[in-house]
């Protein structure tokens, strides 16, 4: 099944304690991006990836790292996280350099940082 | 800058209602549009798009027609079921980026 996996689903952490968020597609995509969504302010983008090695800031980076050095994986990465980073994120992935077929997204990752 | 404007939720119709959610943009280009549904506990899938100016996306019953004219791009369903209750939200992509609307929350009662 053509599908986009993030893991955890939930995740409660500390501030200042460094977490990874994985997201993996098994479509070959080249394309594959991270977004927050949080209430009133829809989704904001974090980091995309045009491919392997080519990674380009979203509208919200601060705070945030990734990489990308194969095709399938994209992780989200936070080195000291936040009480403001808690929110919902969503990886998602296109195949189509023009994404007229949109993206295809992950199931969500719930992160709470106390 | 480029941006998205949904009409602000929650909606609340009866099953077999007509369904409006308004969806203006603002961009520059021309950027393609796109309405994603989003049900409970689950990540955005792809409901319609449209690509360029007068084109109509359809699915599940659902339409949208790219108007550039007005900058519009709203969600039309002539008979909702409980099974449309979900958060819609709106979304136009230019270049690389995708730029989405804030959501609409539609609640279908029986």
């Amino acid at each position: 099944e053509a599908q986009v996996t993030q893991n955890p689903r939930y995740l409660i952490t500390v501030t200042g304690k460094k977490l990874t968020v994985t997201c993996s597609q098994n479509m070959n995509h080249e394309y594959m991006s991270w977004y927050r969504q949080d209430p009133g302010l829809g989704l904001r983008q974090i980091y995309y990836s045009m491919n392997v090695e080519v990674t380009d800031k979203g509208d919200v980076p601060e705070g945030y790292k990734v990489s990308r050095k194969e095709k399938r994986n994209f992780p989200l990465i936070l080195e000291s996280p936040s009480p403001n980073q808690t929110s919902l994120y969503f990886c998602a992935s296109s195949g189509d350099r023009s994404h007229n077929y949109g993206y295809t997204f992950g199931s969500g990752t719930r992160l709470t940082v106390v | 800058g480029n941006s998205v404007t949904q009409m602000e939720g929650p909606v609340t119709l009866s099953e077999e209602a007509f369904l409006t959610i308004n969806c203006t943009y603002t961009a520059t280009g021309y950027p393609s549009l796109f309405w994603y549904v989003q049900y409970p506990g689950e990540g955005l899938q792809l409901l319609l798009k449209a690509t360029k100016a007068d084109d109509k996306g359809s699915n599940k019953g659902f339409e949208a027609t790219y108007r550039k004219e007005t900058t519009s791009f709203h969600l039309e369903k002539g008979s909702v079921q409980v099974s449309d209750s979900a958060v819609y939200f709106c979304a136009l992509r230019t270049g690389n980026q995708f730029y989405f609307g804030t959501g609409t929350s539609l609640t279908v009662i029986p």
